[in-house]
């Protein structure tokens, strides 16, 4: 069975910084690209960033560009998000999501982790 | 970017009864290799979103056959042929033809008259 366990989570101040990490198990971490999704409160799906396979391809929604990296440790089946420069608006549970290469959609997903940014 | 608009935003619909919900995106959606790459996803009160169609119409693994979508180029529908208590949540269409960003839908609320 698929499982991905997000954490991390919490709350920071404004430009502050923070990491995500997800645990994935029940398939082979290193075959599947791998994606990061949030979703603001009471708000809709904002797709964040993917990372290929090997960790060498890597897109992100602009506005988190140069703020947030997505990173992977494939002998540890782990999914990072290192977010930094936080603003107000990054304030969302952030999903970690398994992508269905051919389906081209985030097929299996974690159950979130709150980040919260607030003075 | 690609901007994918679904109406309506609610809908309120009786047990037994169908449903559907229309997603419309500012651009084609077809990808150079052929395909279209929209895809419905559900997401029940406070659980994390699940997929339940892929390129248009094929049904994902464990999703009951009463959920069907249809479409082409910038229309696409989803259709509930007879609404079940369990199917209560938000729907959204998502596409990955464009990609990047990815882009939802703004979503849609089903709930139960």
């Amino acid at each position: 069975e698929v499982q991905l366990v997000e954490s991390g989570g919490g709350l920071v101040q404004p430009g502050g910084s923070l990491r995500l990490s997800c645990a994935a198990s029940g398939f082979t971490f290193s075959n599947y690209w791998m994606s990061w999704v949030r979703q603001a409160p009471g708000k809709g799906l904002e797709w964040v960033a993917n990372i290929k396979q090997d960790g060498n391809r890597k897109y992100y929604v602009d506005s988190v560009k140069d703020r947030f990296t997505i990173s992977r440790d494939n002998a540890k089946n782990s999914l990072y998000l290192q977010m930094n420069t936080l603003r107000v608006e990054d304030t969302a549970v952030y999903y970690c999501a398994r992508w269905g290469s051919g389906y081209e959609v985030p097929q299996n997903w974690g159950q979130g982790t709150l980040v919260t940014v607030s003075s | 970017d690609i901007v994918l608009t679904q109406t309506p935003l609610s809908s309120p619909v009786i047990l037994g009864q169908p449903a559907s919900i229309s997603c419309r995106s500012s651009q084609s959606l077809v990808h150079s290799d052929g395909n279209t790459y929209l895809s419905w996803l559900q997401q029940r009160p406070g659980q994390p979103p699940r997929v339940l169609i892929y390129k248009i119409s094929n049904r994902f693994s464990g999703v009951p056959d009463r959920f069907s979508g249809s479409g082409a180029g910038t229309d696409f529908t989803l259709r509930i042929s007879r609404v079940e208590a369990e199917d209560v949540g938000v729907y959204y269409c998502m596409e990955a033809t464009h990609f990047p960003p990815y882009t939802f839908g703004q979503g849609t609320k089903l709930e139960i008259k």
